[in-house]
């Protein structure tokens, strides 16, 4: 079975700092996707990445970055120079199988809040 | 193109009453997706489809939930009858294959039984 974790359940930070969201995941397949969606307080669910099994190759767009390690079954996120305007709830999500057909398994979400 | 649309937006309803939540996937997309949202549980699927076939309805809580899509445009998910603990942010979404498999989601339709 597959599993998302995010042991962050809060995070809160000032302006301008750089703040790394966690995730670990599980799963026995070889081939899978790994997605970052973000929440922000109006509810809607907005996908920011999609990284499959065989490239891991970190990424960077603008300020965000992620860093994909298989040997630790982890994909985080890093933003650089927050802003208030990330204060949201990011999700880490796991499909196997790689098919545009799979189920996505969601981590617990982090609440990340950035103050002014 | 317009997004995944949801509606409605909001639903208030009594416990016993028959819900019909409605989803237009993204134009070009063979996957559809129900989610729900809760406090408690998180974001769980509940049934998904490809091609306008079912291919895993085993989130679908109870047989009190069915979802339907009849054609590549439309699907609807239903409660009835519904009761409070229904109560949830329901998301529909939809992926292509063609476009990457990430899912796109709808706004979403929040849910209210009292």
């Amino acid at each position: 079975a597959q599993k998302v974790t995010q042991a962050q359940t809060e995070i809160s930070v000032v302006e301008k700092e750089d703040v790394t969201l966690d995730c670990v995941y599980e799963t026995r397949d070889t081939t899978y996707y790994l997605f970052w969606y973000k929440q922000p307080p109006s509810g809607e669910l907005v996908f920011l990445i999609r990284r499959n099994s065989f490239d891991e190759q970190n990424e960077i767009s603008g300020r965000y970055s992620w860093n994909f390690q298989k040997s630790t079954s982890s994909f985080n996120f890093t933003i650089t120079a927050s802003q208030v305007v990330d204060s949201a709830v990011y999700f880490c999500a796991l499909s196997e199988g790689g098919t545009s057909g799979s189920r996505l398994t969601f981590g617990e979400g982090t609440q990340l809040t950035v103050n002014p | 193109d317009a997004g995944v649309i949801q509606s409605p937006r909001h639903e208030v309803t009594e416990m016993g009453q028959e819900v019909t939540l409605r989803c237009k996937p993204i134009s070009g997309h063979n996957s559809l997706f129900w989610y729900r949202q809760t406090m408690m549980r998180g974001l769980e699927l509940l049934i998904y489809f490809n091609n306008n076939v079912p291919i895993d309805d085993s989130g679908m809580p109870e047989d009190r939930f069915s979802a339907k899509m009849p054609n590549a445009s439309f699907s609807t998910l239903k409660i009835q009858p519904s009761e409070p603990r229904d109560s949830a942010v329901y998301f529909c979404a939809s992926s292509s294959r063609e476009y990457g498999y990430e899912q796109y989601f709808g706004p979403g339709t929040r849910l209210t039984v009292t």
